[in-house]
Formats: C-alpha cells, sequence, structure tokens
C-alpha cells in the first residue's frame, strides 16, 4: 500500500524557516518524480515544487523560487522541502505527492501538515 | 504560465441528479488533464488523468472529456458521497496550474 507521511509543520514567525519532510513506503519511491502541493485555509490547491526521480529536473512556483528548496533522500525514502523567509502567504496545509505512472498528475497524496506563519 | 478557468464555482445538485463541471485553459494542453475530489479535512484525490482515463478505483458514474482547452468532468448518477469539491489540473507544462474548484453541495 502507497504511503505518505508529512511532518514538520508547526507556527513559526514571519521570516523564520521550516524543513517538512515526507516518508514515503509501499512503493520504489527511486522510480518516481515527487510534489509538493499547499492550500492555505478555506482556498484551492497550489502547486509548489517538483522533483525527478534522480532531482535532475526541479521546478518550483514563482511564488516560492528563490526561498523553498525540495530534496529527496533515495536511500531513506523521503522527501523534503527546505522553507525559508517564511511569509503569512506561505500558511497553508502542505501536501506531499506522487507524480502519477505517466507523470504529471498527483496520484497519491499524504495527510498534510500545516505550516502557520504568524507573529 | 497556463490559465485555467473552471465553472460553476457552487454547484447545488440533488442525488441522482447528472453533473458536469468545466474547465478552460489559457492555451492548449492536449490531454494533459487531471481531476481531483476532495473532502473537507481531507487530502484530495485523483479521479481522472488524461483527460479521460479513469483512476483504478473510481467507481464509473464519473467520466471524463475534453482535448486542447476545452474539458468536462461529468459525474451520471451523484451520490450522497460524491458532495465535495472537485478540481482540475494541468500538467502540460510547468508551473502546474489547478482550477480554483467547483464545490458541489446537497441542493
Amino acid at each position: 500500500e502507497v504511503q505518505l507521511v508529512e511532518s514538520g509543520g508547526g507556527l513559526v514567525k514571519p521570516g523564520g524557516s521550516l524543513r517538512l519532510s515526507c516518508a514515503a513506503s509501499g512503493f520504489t519511491f527511486s522510480s518516481y518524480s515527487m510534489n509538493w502541493v499547499r492550500q492555505a485555509p478555506g482556498k484551492g490547491l497550489e502547486w509548489v515544487s517538483s522533483i525527478s526521480s534522480s532531482s535532475s529536473y526541479i521546478y518550483y512556483a514563482d511564488s516560492v523560487k528563490g526561498r523553498f528548496t525540495i530534496s529527496r533522500d533515495n536511500a531513506k525514502n523521503s522527501l523534503y522541502l527546505q522553507m525559508n523567509s517564511l511569509r503569512a502567504e506561505d500558511t497553508a496545509v502542505y501536501y506531499c505527492a506522487r507524480d502519477g505512472e505517466y507523470s504529471g498528475y498527483d496520484d497519491y497524496w499524504g495527510q498534510g501538515t500545516l505550516v502557520t506563519v504568524s507573529s | 504560465a497556463i490559465w485555467m478557468t473552471q465553472s460553476p464555482s457552487l454547484l447545488s445538485a440533488s442525488t441522482g441528479d447528472r453533473v458536469t463541471i468545466s474547465c478552460r485553459m489559457s492555451q492548449g494542453i492536449s490531454s494533459y488533464l487531471a481531476w481531483y475530489q476532495q473532502k473537507p479535512g481531507k487530502a484530495p484525490e485523483l479521479l481522472i488523468y488524461a483527460a479521460s482515463t479513469l483512476q483504478s478505483g473510481v467507481p464509473s458514474r464519473f467520466s471524463g472529456s475534453g482535448s486542447g482547452t476545452d474539458f468536462t468532468l461529468t459525474i451520471s448518477c451523484l451520490q450522497s458521497e460524491d458532495f465535495a469539491t472537485y478540481y482540475c489540473q494541468q500538467y502540460y507544462s510547468f508551473p502546474r496550474t489547478f482550477g480554483q474548484g467547483t464545490k458541489v453541495e446537497i441542493k
């Protein structure tokens, strides 16, 4: 069974940093691209970042470029999102999601971790 | 970036109704479109990818159609468990973008 479990969310002050983790199991992690998607309270879904299976290709939304860094450790079956210079508008539930077999869509999602940026 | 217009934003319907949700792109994306269902407090779930391919385990009352710029999600006979919010997503190019969402509520 595919499982994705996010952790690392919490309350942080504006300008602060946080590192999210996503532990994957039930599939060959090193064969799949992975994504972060977020959802602000009461709002829609926003794609944040994607990383290819071997980390060769990395993409970011303009809203986080230069502040967030996506990475992965295939030996640990883990995905990460390092978030720096956090702003109030980064407050959201952050989901880790697996790229589907034919790439691009998200076929499995974690339960999400809440990041709150507030003073 | 590719912009998406999803409509309607709110749909009131009854159990047994046939409902359709539309997603229009600012430029052609071939069939690189997915549909998701999200219930309150839960993560989204994939319903359809490649515009019309049903994800494994998804009931056949869900169907998708379209290509290029205009796409549709149809629920042929609405069930109680289908009251939720639905999102389209293009994965033709980065940045990937989602539609604004359609909340299907009980009439």
